[in-house]
């Protein structure tokens, strides 16, 4: 069964200030997807990020930036020179490539506060 | 930008109430999904479709709930009757279906509320 763990309930941390979200995933797949979602105090979720599991290349966007290891199944992200328009719930979220099992499978949300 | 529509953004109900929850997915899309959203389950999914066909309902209560998709423009998730441990957030999210797993897009979701 798939599983995602994000140990970080909640994180402030003062603006301009780099901040890391942990993710951990579980699968039996050789293949699978890994995806990083953000929920701001909107409520809309917002696609981030997709990762394939032969990918392990880190990404980098602007400020932020993501570190696959397949090693440690982790995929972590880090906002450098955090803003407050980065305040939100962030969600890890993994599908595994096997036929008909196209669900995300999320894990519980880190929220991030960015005080001014 | 393309957007996945919800509507209605927000539903207040009495329990035993009828509640339609419906999902225009983005053009060209063809595989449409519906998670729910609470604070003990957090995210989970429902149910989806592709090419209008269910392929995964398991985490649905078949009792109350169903999931339809009348066609390629509209899919609907309908509770009847309601109960207050409904209340929830529902998302529609759509996507292009495959083994590459592009990105589910989501709407703004419908929060329902059932007293």
């Amino acid at each position: 069964a798939q599983k995602v763990t994000q140990a970080q309930t909640e994180i402030s941390v003062v603006e301009k200030e780099d901040v890391t979200l942990d993710c951990v995933y579980e699968t039996r797949d050789t293949t699978y997807y890994l995806f990083w979602y953000k929920q701001p105090p909107s409520g809309e979720l917002v696609f981030l990020i997709r990762r394939n599991s032969f990918d392990e290349q880190n990404e980098i966007s602007g400020r932020y930036s993501w570190n696959f290891q397949k090693s440690t199944s982790s995929f972590n992200f880090t906002i450098t020179a955090s803003q407050v328009v980065d305040s939100a719930v962030y969600f890890c979220a993994l599908s595994e490539a096997s036929f008909g099992n196209e669900k995300l499978t999320f894990g519980t949300g880190t929220r991030l506060t960015i005080i001014p | 930008d393309a957007r996945v529509t919800q509507t209605p953004r927000h539903k207040v109900t009495e329990m035993g109430q009828e509640v339609t929850m419906r999902c225009q997915p983005i053009l060209g899309h063809n595989t449409v999904f519906w998670y729910r959203q609470t604070m003990m389950q957090g995210l989970e999914l429902l149910a989806y479709f592709r090419n209008r066909a269910p392929l995964d309902d398991s985490g649905m209560p078949k009792d109350r709930f169903s999931a339809e998709m009348p066609d390629a423009t509209l899919a609907t998730l309908k509770i009847q009757p309601s109960e207050p441990r409904d209340s929830a957030v529902y998302f529609c999210a759509s996507g292009v279906g495959g083994g590459s797993r592009q990105p589910q897009h989501f709407g703004d979701g419908t929060r329902l509320s059932i007293l």
